[in-house]
């Protein structure tokens, strides 16, 4: 299964933009790249995905590398309640119900917003 | 978008005996799944959810300590049976469709065994 690589850890300000970075480098062709972020005693909630382009949406944004072995979510003012474990995850979508397709989580990066 | 509610939110069990959580989506679902998260882990998938047929399990986990069933697709229970203290945990459901791209989460049932 092609895995992603994300720092353990990262500390922003409030209000200031913050870049979480993942690494995937034996992406495959048809593997999106999704992310999930859990809140403090809450289950993951669905942030954005993306496949080759950029992506937005109200939450955030996902910045993918052209040979899309690295992309970042990028929270363009972080606040306090964005403090959460941001999980960086790989979905074959041509493979839906299948082994290669489900959400398997990493360790993920625990992001810390200081006042 | 899908609510997905568990029930009981937490327990207090003794060892040696069995708990049933439950799994209540408000809308269908095709795909249901059941995951596992010790205090400071991250999450571990413990089965697939298939409606009408045996879950499908992942490495480490057999139906005779975590049976689950999914009789229809909006419903799904997973018990947990002979608990030992190993089996404190938060146990977590969730569902998704084929046709949206985003899993939704319960909010998780906290265990503890004693």
């Amino acid at each position: 299964d092609a895995k992603t690589t994300q720092p353990n850890s990262m500390e922003s300000n409030e209000e200031e933009p913050v870049h979480l970075p993942c690494n995937h480098s034996t992406i495959s062709g048809t593997d999106y790249i999704h992310w999930y972020r859990q809140l403090p005693s809450q289950g993951p909630e669905y942030v954005i995905h993306g496949l080759t382009s950029n992506v937005n949406n109200r939450m955030a944004s996902l910045a993918i590398a052209e040979d899309r072995k690295s992309s970042t979510l990028i929270l363009h003012r972080a606040t306090l309640r964005d403090a959460a474990v941001y999980y960086c995850i790989l979905r074959d979508r041509l493979n839906y119900g299948g082994a290669t397709n489900k959400l398997i989580f990493g360790t993920g990066t625990l992001l810390a917003v200081q006042p | 978008s899908a609510v997905i509610s568990q029930k009981p939110s937490r327990d207090i069990c003794q060892r040696g005996t069995s708990l049933t959580i439950q799994c209540q989506v408000d809308s269908q679902v095709t795909m249901m799944f059941w995951y596992r998260q010790q205090p400071g882990q991250s999450l571990t998938l413990i089965a697939t959810a298939n409606q009408g047929s045996e879950a499908t399990y992942e490495s480490g986990f057999v139906i005779d300590k975590f049976p689950i069933s999914r009789p229809n697709l909006t419903f799904s229970t997973l018990t947990v049976s002979n608990m030992s203290p190993e089996d404190s945990s938060i146990y977590l459901c969730s569902g998704e469709s084929q046709e949206n791209t985003e899993a939704f989460f319960g909010q998780g049932t906290r265990l503890t065994v004693v």
